[in-house]
């Protein structure tokens, strides 16, 4: 089992619709989690970082938590074509001396 | 302010040379990640270094991969001898502390031809 999963995508979304991405880990230990965008040929951004269950809200973008099932999901309300990226979901792991690993990401193409 | 700073930004070369990519972390971040990225394993953790200490290196693929940090503002990732498997973006990324909060740099693309 990789110790963090996403599913790869592509996800197309219409223009104005919520666009939402999920994220599986393994490590049940870890408490910091991290979605990062990446636009292509570009470098990984940080987006969000939630470290409680539950919901946590920045602008159009809502990180949701449940530590028990162990997932982790980014909800992208009133999607724009700038959304337009692949979104990748970081685990700093309990169990390995602070190393973070990330998921293999999630292509998002927002349509018109 | 200056983020961090990745050279070369494209490097080719050929199979059995020395590669040498370097990075500037941001000024007062004491924690320093090398990963790589590629199609098919998408971003992977290399090496990591706390105070310029290297804290797990389990992600260097072989013997030929080697990171240093000699001081607070400046670390090196070198490939002796290269090989064409070894294509792939190279990101370097800081953090004020081990928080998962990063910034990576602009990359280094390696083609090994």
């Amino acid at each position: 089992q990789k110790e963090v999963e996403q599913n790869s995508g592509p996800l197309s979304v219409p223009e104005g619709a919520i666009a939402s991405l999920n994220c599986t880990y393994s490590d049940r230990g870890s408490q910091s989690f991290f979605w990062y965008r990446q636009y292509s040929g570009k470098s990984p951004e940080l987006i969000m970082s939630i470290y409680s269950n539950g919901d946590k809200e920045d602008g159009r973008f809502t990180a949701q938590l449940n530590k028990a099932s162990q997932y982790v999901s980014l909800l992208i309300r009133d999607s724009q074509p700038s959304d337009s990226a692949t979104y990748l979901c970081a685990v700093l792991l309990y169990s390995s001396a602070s190393k973070i690993i990330f998921g293999s990401g999630t292509r998002l193409s927002i349509r018109p | 302010d200056a983020g961090v700073i990745q050279s070369p930004r494209h490097e080719v070369t050929e199979m059995g040379q020395e590669v040498t990519l370097r990075c500037k972390p941001i000024s007062g971040h004491n924690s320093l990640f090398w990963y790589r990225q590629t199609m098919m394993r998408g971003l992977e953790l290399l090496i990591y270094f706390n105070n310029n200490v290297p804290i797990d290196d389990s992600g260097m693929p072989e013997d030929r991969f080697s990171a240093k940090m000699p001081n607070a503002s400046f670390s090196t990732l070198k490939i002796q001898p290269s090989e064409p498997r070894d294509s792939a973006v190279y990101f370097c990324a800081s953090s004020p502390q081990v928080t998962g909060e990063l910034f990576f740099g602009e990359g280094s693309r390696l083609t090994v031809l």
